[in-house]
């Protein structure tokens, strides 16, 4: 089994939906999650840290649930411009190291 | 200020030849990285630095060296180049080790014929 696994979709939305990602983690021991955006032929950049209690930044939401293993990434009010493959990332299970997902690609469309 | 530059940006080599990858960065971090992320695969780490003149083997070193003579830089090196390292190269730099945010360069795309 994958340290991290994610459905790489592609999700196509219309502009406006809601969508949601899940991404689930093998390791119990597993100590901080992220999540990445990367456009298409870019590299990845932070879009949000995931804290245990669950967290919002404007659009966005980032939950993690330790019992079932898995994070999961909420956009709501989806925009054109969210288009791009969200990478899930795990840092400790594995040891010192972050382990990257392969990434859900968004297609969000007019 | 640029954050990470990476050079070059495109590559295309012969089995056997040699090249390195430069990576620099403006930010005073002490702690970078490389990775290599190919098709179907989440990024992986080839080597990591925590500091000038310290670097330390990732999960696919082999094939792979590399040097941090200056804070600022990080080289990626191939001594002989064989086709299976034909991948998009991208350097991070990181002011915590791993569990700060990372952040990307460009990326280098690398053909090995």
């Amino acid at each position: 089994r994958k340290e991290v696994e994610q459905d790489p979709g592609p999700f196509n939305v219309p502009e406006g939906a809601t969508v949601a990602f899940n991404c689930t983690y093998s390791n119990s021991a597993s100590q901080s999650f992220f999540w990445y955006r990367q456009d298409c032929r870019k590299e990845p950049k932070l879009l949000m840290s995931v804290y245990s209690s669950g967290n919002e930044d404007g659009r966005f939401t980032a939950q993690l649930n330790r019992a079932s293993q898995y994070i999961s990434l909420l956009i709501r009010d989806s925009k054109l411009s969210d288009s791009a493959t969200y990478l899930c990332v795990e840092f400790g299970g594995g040891g010192n190291k972050l382990t990257f997902g392969t990434g859900t690609q968004l297609k969000v469309e007019l | 200020n640029a954050g990470v530059t990476q050079t070059p940006k495109f590559r295309v080599l012969k089995t056997g030849q040699s090249m390195t990858l430069l990576c620099a960065q403006d930010m005073n971090h002490e702690y970078m990285y490389w990775y290599r992320q190919d098709p179907g695969m989440g990024l992986r780490l080839i080597h990591y630095s925590v500091g000038e003149g310290t670097t330390a083997k990732g999960e696919v070193p082999d094939g792979y060296n590399v040097s941090r003579l200056k804070k600022q830089n990080f080289l990626l090196g191939l001594e002989s180049a064989a086709p299976s390292q034909t991948s998009v190269y991208f350097c991070a730099s990181s002011s915590g080790l791993f569990r700060d945010e990372q952040f990307f360069g460009p990326g280098t795309r690398l053909t090995v014929l």
